[in-house]
């Protein structure tokens, strides 16, 4: 099972921030935050990862709260191509690799 | 640098035909996964490989699949005897193989069985 939670759906205004939360309470010390996302069924996007430190990259932000027991992706001017369904995924640093998928939120962002 | 690739991009088969799938890591990539998303559902990693190894095929049928990652070549997903419930999109992934490395995604092969 995922060990994250993610709300459903999410919508936002074209040109506003989106802010995407996960609920993570079980994270362990050596797990990794990945966030993916999935436009109308393609294949899954990287976006980006972090530890515990705030990330910072040409798509996204991803803010992890200290106790780490949470996070959120942010995108700072979402546009409509970035509708699309938005996955947290928690993993583990060692060879355990493969990933554990929910169902994620979907993102509409709306003219 | 071209991405992870997948082919076919759609394959229909008749039950109790065979299907295979392939996947060209990205350059530079030795480990290759293949993930299974069912219609509304999520992904559900199916096997991970290296060259010429199996590591981990926890989410692999027991019946009917197999994969592989030659030395040379691409990895290959091989569904036997499909039947109606194999329909779904497979994705194929590649990483580097260092312990945190990003998993990268192919666009995925649809697989109809009629």
């Amino acid at each position: 099972d995922a060990k994250t939670t993610q709300p459903t759906s999410m919508d936002c205004a074209e040109g506003r921030a989106a802010n995407l939360p996960c609920n993570h309470s079980t994270i362990s010390g050596n797990e990794y935050v990945y966030w993916y996302r999935q436009i109308h069924s393609q294949g899954p996007q990287y976006i980006i990862h972090g530890l515990k430190n705030n990330e910072t990259n040409e798509m996204a932000s991803l803010i992890i709260t200290e106790d780490r027991k949470s996070s959120t992706l942010i995108l700072p001017h979402a546009t409509l191509r970035d509708t699309a369904v938005y996955y947290c995924i928690v993993r583990n640093a060692g060879n355990n690799r493969k990933l554990i998928w929910g169902l994620g939120t979907s993102l509409a962002v709306n003219p | 640098n071209a991405g992870v690739m997948q082919n076919p991009r759609h394959l229909v088969r008749r039950r109790g035909q065979e299907a295979r799938l392939r996947c060209s890591p990205m350059k530079g990539h030795s480990h290759v996964y293949w993930y299974r998303q069912l219609p509304e559902e999520g992904l559900k990693f199916m096997v991970y490989l290296q060259k010429e190894n199996i590591i981990d095929e926890s989410g692999m049928p027991k019946e009917r699949f197999s994969a592989e990652f030659p030395k040379e070549g691409p990895s290959i997903l091989r569904i036997q005897q499909v039947v109606r419930g194999d329909s779904a999109a497979y994705f194929c992934a590649s990483s580097r193989g260092t312990d945190r490395e990003t998993q990268y995604f192919g666009p995925g092969t649809r697989l109809l069985v009629l």
